[in-house]
């Protein structure tokens, strides 16, 4: 079974605090995503790689960075973290495959107050 | 007007209904379809993939797929209260070059017991 986990299910923070979320997936999967899901906008992708210390911004990377130094690990950082990044976060990893499905870990509730 | 089309609900259904969920899609590029289920505070997880008009069967869940009408279809059979969750259909063309999904605003499903 694909296994992928993030590091916290659920996270309190401060306006202005750096925040680091991590993800790990044990497939040997090329491909990593980044997600948030809000009631009534649905899944948005914030960023995704496709290969170590590759990335590409997806529809919401604004005051978002990524980082994925290793293949298994893929890690978001929200530099300067504000209200409106209260979010569920979903990580994703999916084969390098055409077509393709994605499988996401358990996601990671962020609450920044 | 969005790529994939999902009616939000909620669908409110008696156990060992027959449920039937849908989407619609604009993109003819779209190859690969897939359903997640999700349930509340969790990360989505894959039901169904299929990538060709007709139907795949899997225990209780069958996904039907007509590219001609973009139109796409779960059906679940003998519904359970545990099959009460949200659903999200995704779907993605062929080309390695855009790995992410467009997913469907997803539909809450709840079976009464």
């Amino acid at each position: 079974d694909v296994k992928v986990t993030q590091s916290s299910r659920y996270l309190v923070k401060r306006t202005g605090e750096k925040v680091f979320l991590e993800c790990v997936q044990d497939m040997d999967h090329e491909n990593m995503f980044w997600y948030r899901q809000d009631p009534g906008l649905g899944l948005r992708l914030i960023y995704f790689s496709y290969d170590v210390k590759m990335k590409e911004k997806g529809d919401i990377p604004e005051g978002y960075s990524v980082s994925r130094e290793k293949k298994e690990r893929f890690s978001l950082i929200l530099e300067s973290a504000s209200t409106n990044q209260t979010s569920m976060y979903l990580c994703a990893s999916s084969p390098g495959l055409a077509g393709a499905p994605q499988f996401f870990g358990p996601g990671t509730r962020l609450t920044v107050l | 007007q969005k790529e994939v089309e999902q009616d939000p609900g909620p669908l409110s259904v008696p156990e060992g209904a027959i449920v039937s969920l849908n989407c619609t899609y604009s993109n003819s590029a779209f190859q690969y379809f897939m359903w997640y289920r999700q349930y509340s505070r969790k990360g989505p997880e894959l039901l169904m993939y299929t990538y060709s008009s007709g139907n795949k069967e899997d225990g209780r869940f069958t996904a039907q797929v007509d590219k001609s009408s973009k139109y796409i279809s779960l059906f679940i059979r003998d519904s359970q209260p545990s099959d009460s969750a949200t659903y999200l259909c995704a779907m993605r063309g062929a080309t390695v070059g855009r790995r992410a999904l467009t997913f469907g605003s997803g539909t809450r499903l709840q079976v009464q017991p």
